[in-house]
């Protein structure tokens, strides 16, 4: 069946420096994937998604690109906020039900 | 407009008692589903509805856990004799179609604890 992996975390950085959050997956035929976020005490949205190979995702400054050659999916962001401190979690969409996989989230935490 | 509403927020339960938590999807959104975030396990598929199809129930862990929905609306998950191992936040998403290029739509969670 299908599968995730990222990252693990936590990770912090500081203000202004560059995220980069790496997300593989496996699966039969060609998933949509997607980055949800999980900020503190609330609840997952949808950060980006991109549904076929070569696509990117982009929002709020982060940007992800389908490779298909690698299997990939990876989160990255020019100059992070403290306010993007929160849970990332890649997922991959099933190609029949659209039931997502998600992997295990990984933490950041941005320090002023 | 109004997003994925679950309730209750919290329950608290003790072991061997039966639970129900509500799903109440987005207008107009014809797929269901439900997920559990828990630590142990993180974030896991339990079940899917979309229109009048038969449900996949194939991530649902074990014989007492159970979901309806009627009226092609709000869902229902229900656990019956609660074990600790349940203990988890229960999350409900919607999305228009449940194709696989399509936004799902997350609601607050449910906190569940079993004693």
């Amino acid at each position: 069946g299908n599968s995730v992996t990222q990252m693990e975390g936590p990770v912090t950085l500081s203000e202004e420096a560059f995220l980069t959050i790496n997300c593989t997956y496996t699966a039969t035929g060609y998933p949509s994937l997607f980055w949800y976020v999980q900020y503190p005490g609330e609840g997952l949205q949808l950060l980006l998604k991109a549904t076929k190979a070569d696509d990117k995702g982009s929002n709020k400054g982060f940007e992800a690109t389908y490779r298909k050659e690698t299997t990939s999916f990876h989160l990255e962001k020019g100059s992070v906020q403290v306010s993007d401190s929160a849970v990332y979690f890649c997922a991959a969409g099933s190609s029949n039900t659209g039931k997502l996989i998600f992997g295990q989230g990984t933490t950041l935490q941005v320090k002023p | 407009g109004a997003g994925v509403s679950q309730s209750p927020s919290n329950k608290v339960t003790e072991k061997g008692k039966d639970v129900e938590l509500r799903c109440d999807p987005i207008s107009g959104h014809t797929a269901l589903y439900w997920y559990r975030q828990s630590l142990g396990q993180g974030l896991e598929f339990l079940i899917y509805f979309q229109g009048n199809s038969a449900p996949d129930k194939s991530g649902l862990p074990s014989d007492r856990f159970s979901a309806e929905r009627t009226g092609g609306s709000v869902s229902t998950l229900t656990i019956q004799r609660t074990q600790q191992e349940d203990s988890a936040v229960y999350l409900c998403a919607s999305s228009l179609q449940g194709g696989v290029t399509d936004t799902q739509y997350f609601g607050p969670g449910t906190r569940l604890t079993v004693l």
